[in-house]
């Protein structure tokens, strides 16, 4: 079945680690998005990538780094963890539906920085 | 400013009744206009997508309405069920790219009581 895939879902780590969210689909879209979300707010784009060895800063300004070598996998970074980055990270990917550019999410990944 | 604002925050109601969200934004030019529903601790699942030649549609018991002329937009749920509770999102697109950038709303988060 096609689908988004997020690991971990839930993560606790102490100050200065360094993590990777990982983030795959099955979907074949060449659009590939990490958005950070807070409780009660929007979601912020913070990395996006439209194919292979393409990637982009979105519009809320992170520390984490992305990469994407394969179309279905796009990994997510921080080199070293800090409480700031306590926050729900989504992954999502885009194909086309009537001709506009809909987002299908993972579950998400729930970090937290003691 | 482009925006998207949601009302209410939050709402309660009683399992099987009936109840209408808000979304009013600023995008422009405007492309389409989706709503999500993200259950806790999820990513966002898609109910529907319109375009400026829509105003309304449906999906099962939810119904979006679109009005582009005043830009509000409206998700009605019909006779309500505990599964309903989730924090619903409204998002514009507007047609300034290829991609076309995402403006999300802070979601109504609703809550259904037997």
């Amino acid at each position: 079945e096609a689908d988004i895939y997020q690991t971990p879902r839930y993560l606790v780590i102490g100050t200065g680690k360094k993590i990777t969210l990982e983030c795959s689909q099955t979907m074949g879209h060449d659009k590939m998005y990490w958005y950070q979300q807070d409780p009660g707010m929007e979601l912020h784009l913070i990395h996006y990538s439209y194919g292979v060895n393409s990637t982009e800063k979105g519009d809320l300004s992170s520390e984490s780094t992305v990469s994407r070598i394969r179309t279905e996998h796009f990994p997510l970074t921080l080199e070293s963890a800090r409480p700031s980055h306590t926050s729900q990270y989504l992954c999502a990917s885009s194909g086309t539906t009537s001709g506009a550019n809909v987002l299908t999410f993972g579950a998400g990944s729930r970090l937290t920085v003691l | 400013k482009n925006q998207v604002e949601q009302s209410p925050q939050s709402l309660i109601i009683l399992e099987g009744k009936n109840c209408t969200l808000q979304c009013n934004y600023t995008v422009s030019p405007f492309s389409n206009l989706r709503w999500y529903k993200q259950d806790t601790g999820r990513g966002p699942v898609s109910l529907t997508i319109m375009t400026f030649s829509e105003n309304t549609k449906s999906n099962g018991r939810y119904t979006a309405t679109l009005d582009a002329d005043t830009k509000q937009s409206s998700l009605h749920i019909t006779a309500s069920q505990l599964s309903d509770s989730a924090s619903y999102i409204c998002v514009v697109s507007d047609r300034g790219s290829t991609l076309g950038r995402l403006y999300f709303g802070r979601g109504t988060q609703l809550t259904v009581w037997p």
